[in-house]
């Protein structure tokens, strides 16, 4: 199916252990985003990528790693997890053309214990 | 300062009600506007662009002033449906390099 997909979407991990977040898109996208969404935070920027092997920081990037080594692909790990890191974490994709519409996958539910 | 800031709310309003949203963006490099609807645990979905000569689609009327790094959004004859979060967002350049969004306005339309 086309779109843009997410998993798992939901994870219980413990504190100190290693977890991927995985992002998947079917359209070619060159941008591509991860996104955290906490009560009274919203939606921050945590990194994105241009096109496939560029990468770039955005608002609160430390305790993660992100790569891109192929278009449709955006994983993002927490290298050891933390109890604030507990949270909604949303991949996004755009196309730098036209409405720049970004779409959502959606979400994973990551609990930190 | 957030490079966005929204009311949070929440606005209670009966159906019917007109409702407007304001939104302030810091950045006068901003260049592209949108709202954003986030229906309850669920992902963002683009409700529309903000245009500087204003724009309109169906209930919904989208402005932007950008002399005062304003943005608004205007909801007639609410619907039930309508009840959701609006999320303000902004991009600092036409490339569509990431997308900054502010804390949300939520809407909770009552029968």
């Amino acid at each position: 199916d086309a779109g843009i997909t997410q998993s798992p979407r939901y994870k219980i991990t413990e504190t100190g252990r290693q977890v991927t977040l995985m992002c998947h898109q079917t359209w070619s996208h060159s941008y591509m985003f991860w996104y955290r969404q906490d009560l009274g935070h919203g939606l921050r920027l945590i990194y994105y990528s241009a096109a496939a092997d560029i990468t770039d920081k955005g608002e609160v990037p430390d305790g993660y790693v992100v790569s891109r080594s192929k278009t449709e692909n955006f994983p993002l790990t927490l290298e050891s997890a933390t109890r604030s890191q507990t949270s909604v974490y949303f991949c996004a994709s755009s196309e730098p053309r036209g409405t720049i519409e970004a779409f959502f996958g959606q979400g994973t539910r990551l609990t930190v214990v | 300062r957030k490079e966005v800031e929204q009311d949070p709310g929440p606005f209670n309003v009966p159906e019917g009600a007109t409702v407007a949203f304001n939104c302030t963006y810091s950045n006068s490099a901003s260049q592209s506007f949108f709202w954003y609807r986030q229906d309850c645990r669920k992902e963002p979905k683009l409700l529309m662009s903000v245009y500087s000569s204003g724009n309109e689609d169906g209930r919904f009327t989208a402005q932007l002033n950008r002399a005062s790094q304003y943005i608004s959004l205007l909801i007639r004859d609410s619907k039930l449906s309508d009840s959701a979060t609006y999320l303000c967002v902004v991009t600092l350049n036409q490339a569509g390099t990431a997308l900054i969004f502010g804390k949300g306005t939520t809407l909770s339309v009552s029968s």
